[in-house]
């Protein structure tokens, strides 16, 4: 099975500011016939379902707003919100959709204001 | 508008089975596979099963085989995730989830991708005695 791991666990960011959160999986999520990369990134606020955010590596989901982008090839792969807002605060998970069942998600990055 | 809706949360005592239902709304149910996530108390989620609910075929995660069964029910846009000899590890939250069903090029394909764009809202299963 494909192990998703992300870094840093946790993260503090000042409003406005850029933050980064990393992802890199056990062997290459890349579809070399299609030149696409099997990664999506999921926002997550206590006591509320998933919000998928990019799928693809780096497509946007619809009504994502722009500050929001996706990054990476291969193994690794970034998540970067341009200028932090308060609503952003929340756990960031990415998950591989690559190989057959089970699709895996890494551990989760943890993201606060600073 | 496109929802999830999942009943209510369940307690349980080690051993027996619980049965979530996920009834879908805003769009054509069958047009989808239907995906079922565990989420343990802070921990990452992680993938049980799928259904496409056009002609009902599943597929289980090996974790969960022979504990799980993915059914549905057209003719109310819903699916059913249930679980047996349930145990303490499966306290946790079940969350039904939407396939994004869409191509790389962006186009609705029907098929699964394994990317989860509509969840409901959660159940919550305790299993204590």
């Amino acid at each position: 099975d494909i192990v998703m791991t992300q870094s840093p666990d946790s993260l503090a960011v000042s409003l406005g500011e850029r933050a980064t959160i990393n992802c890199k999986s056990s062997q290459s999520i890349l579809y070399r016939s299609n030149n696409k990369n099997y990664l999506a990134w999921y926002q997550q606020k206590p006591g509320q379902p998933p919000k998928l955010l990019i799928y693809w590596a780096s497509t946007r989901e619809s009504g994502v707003p722009d500050r929001f982008s996706g990054s990476g090839s291969g193994t690794d792969f970034t998540l970067t919100i341009s200028s932090l807002q308060a609503e952003d605060v929340a756990t960031y998970y990415c998950q591989q959709f690559y190989t057959v069942p089970p699709w895996s998600f890494g551990q989760g990055t943890k993201l606060e204001i600073k | 508008q496109v929802q999830l809706v999942q009943s209510g949360a369940e307690v349980k005592m080690p051993g027996a089975s619980v049965k979530i239902s996920c009834k879908a709304s805003g769009f054509t149910f069958t047009n989808y596979p239907i995906h079922w996530v565990r989420q343990a108390p802070g921990q990452r989620p992680e993938w049980m099963g799928r259904i496409n609910a056009g002609n009902g075929d599943t597929i289980y995660s090996q974790k969960f085989q022979g504990r799980v069964t993915i059914t549905r029910d057209t003719s109310a846009s819903t699916a059913y995730m249930d679980l047996g000899s349930l145990r303490s590890e499966d306290s946790a939250v079940f969350y039904c989830a939407r396939d994004l069903s869409k191509s790389p090029e962006g186009i609705y394909s029907g098929h699964v991708t394994g990317v989860f764009d509509i969840w409901g809202q959660g159940t919550m299963v305790t299993v204590s005695s």
